[in-house]
C-alpha cells in the first residue's frame, strides 16, 4: 500500500539555522511527490512539487527539495530558516494514472527560536 | 493558479445536526476533492467530486454522513450529517486540472466544532 513516512513530528530551529525536514515515500510506481505547508489557522499552501526532470525543485519562500529515488525519499531544505516559517509541513504523494489522489504524511510541526 | 473559497470558515454545531459546507473556485475545474484534518492530524480524503455524477467516497466514508453535491464545474457542498463530537475537525477542499500533471490546490477551510 502506499504510504508517507514523515519521521519528525516537532522541530525546532533557531532564525537563520539551515532546516532539514525529511519525507519517505513507499510507491511501486513513479511518484508526484509534493510539499505542503500549513500556517496556523490557515488552509495549505503549495510550496513545491516534483513531476520528473531535475530531481532537485526549488520552490517558494526558498524553500527546496531533493529526490531521491534509491532512497524514497524527498527531503525539504532551506539554507536560513525565518521566523514566518514557524508551521506545520506535510509532504505528499500523488498516484499516478489519471486524476491523482493525494496521500499525505503525518506532517511536521516547526518552531523557529528567536 | 485557482482562488478558492469556503464558507462558512468555522462553525460551533450542536450533536444530531447537520452541516453544508460550501466550496467555490473562480474558474472551471475538473476535479474537485474533500478532505478531513482531525485535531491535530494529517488529512484524510474523504471523496472526490465528481460534477454530474455521484461522488466516488474512500473507505471508511459513506454517503448518508457526508453527502457531496457538484452541480457544476465550479462549485461543491458537502454535508456533514448528524454531527457527533468526533466530527469535529477541519474540512478543506481541494481542486486540480487536467492537464496530467495533477497539483492540488486547497483552499482556507471550515473549522467545525461539535458540542
Amino acid at each position: 500500500a502506499q504510504s508517507v513516512t514523515q519521521p519528525d513530528i516537532h522541530i525546532t530551529v533557531s532564525e537563520g539555522a539551515s532546516l532539514e525536514l525529511r519525507c519517505n515515500y513507499s510507491y511501486g510506481a513513479t511518484p508526484y511527490l509534493f510539499w505542503y505547508v500549513q500556517s496556523p489557522g490557515q488552509g495549505l499552501q503549495l510550496l513545491l512539487k516534483y513531476f520528473s526532470g531535475d530531481t532537485l525543485v526549488q520552490g517558494i519562500k526558498g524553500f527546496e527539495a531533493e529526490f531521491k529515488r534509491s532512497q524514497s525519499s524527498f527531503n525539504l531544505r532551506k539554507p536560513s530558516v525565518h521566523w514566518s516559517d514557524a508551521a506545520e509541513y506535510f509532504c505528499a504523494v500523488g498516484l499516478s494514472g489519471g486524476y491523482n489522489k493525494l496521500i499525505f504524511g503525518a506532517g511536521t510541526r516547526l518552531a523557529v527560536h528567536p | 493558479s485557482a482562488v478558492i473559497s469556503q464558507k462558512p470558515s468555522r462553525d460551533i454545531c450542536q450533536r444530531g445536526t447537520s452541516l453544508t459546507i460550501q466550496c467555490q473556485v473562480d474558474s472551471q475545474v475538473t476535479m474537485m476533492f474533500w478532505y478531513r484534518q482531525q485535531p491535530g492530524q494529517s488529512l484524510t480524503l474523504i471523496a472526490t467530486a465528481n460534477q454530474g455524477s455521484e461522488a466516488t467516497y474512500e473507505s471508511g466514508f459513506v454517503i448518508d454522513k457526508f453527502p457531496i453535491s457538484r452541480p457544476n464545474l465550479t462549485f461543491s457542498t458537502l454535508t456533514v450529517s448528524n454531527m457527533s463530537p468526533e466530527d469535529s475537525s477541519i474540512y478543506l477542499c481541494s481542486v486540480a486540472g487536467t492537464s496530467g500533471q495533477e497539483t492540488q490546490y486547497f483552499g482556507p477551510g471550515t473549522r467545525l466544532l461539535v458540542l
